[in-house]
């Protein structure tokens, strides 16, 4: 079956550390898309980051890049210099069916706190 | 370019009733995904519509419906309201050549 696992409730991190949010995943597809979500407060899903399974190297967007391990079916987001508007929910998301838009599967998400 | 409208922001509604809630895509995307978050199942899929045909269906009873219109504006409707439908409901459109989701600020339903 196709299922995200998120182990991290809840995270705490100081101010301007980095952080590390795991993510692990389930599929016999070949072709995937793995992605990772920031979820304020407010409740919009803002879009951080992407990993297609065939992509050779780790995906970078500014302060966040994606740690991704194939075989070990693993897509660790990590977040350097956190900073204070970074708390929120986190939550780790595979598309099984690979660039047709459609059907997201989500982790149960970690609510990441940063403190000053 | 303008990102996912999503209308009403908020509904209060009571068992039985029916509801309707838009989306309206980025310009230029054609697939509309939606979704359903509570505090105890997560994020489900409920459909996906491209091209004004649902493409991909999650599990969810008949109760729970949707369509999408030309211009790729898609509404979903939830009939006989349920308490347990309460709910953010979030869409998300995706364009023709990438494989990202871009979501709306969602729609929160309160059903009493």
């Amino acid at each position: 079956a196709q299922k995200i696992t998120q182990t991290q409730p809840g995270m705490f991190v100081q101010e301007k550390e980095a952080v590390t949010l795991d993510c692990t995943y389930d599929t016999s597809d070949p072709s995937y898309g793995l992605f990772w979500y920031k979820q304020p407060s407010s409740g919009e899903m803002i879009f951080l980051i992407y990993q297609g399974s065939y992509d050779q190297q780790n995906a970078t967007e500014g302060r966040y890049s994606l740690n991704f391990q194939k075989a070990r079916k693993s897509a660790n987001l990590v977040i350097s210099a956190s900073q204070l508007g970074d708390s929120a929910m986190y939550f780790c998301a595979m598309n099984p069916i690979y660039n047709q838009g459609g059907k997201l599967i989500f982790g149960q998400g970690t609510e990441l706190s940063v403190k000053p | 370019k303008a990102g996912v409208t999503q209308t009403p922001r908020y509904l209060i509604k009571t068992r039985g009733q029916q509801v309707t809630l838009s989306c309206s895509p980025i310009s230029g995307h054609r697939s509309v995904s939606w979704y359903q978050q509570t505090p105890g199942q997560g994020l489900q899929f409920l459909f996906e519509y491209f091209s004004e045909t649902q493409r991909n269906k999650g599990n969810f009873p008949g109760r729970f419906s949707g369509r999408q219109f030309s211009n790729s504006r898609s509404e979903m409707n939830v009939s006989t309201l349920e308490l347990g439908d309460s709910a953010l409901y979030l869409c998300a459109s995706t364009g023709l050549v990438e494989d990202t989701q871009y979501f709306g600020p969602g729609t929160r339903l309160t059903v009493l």
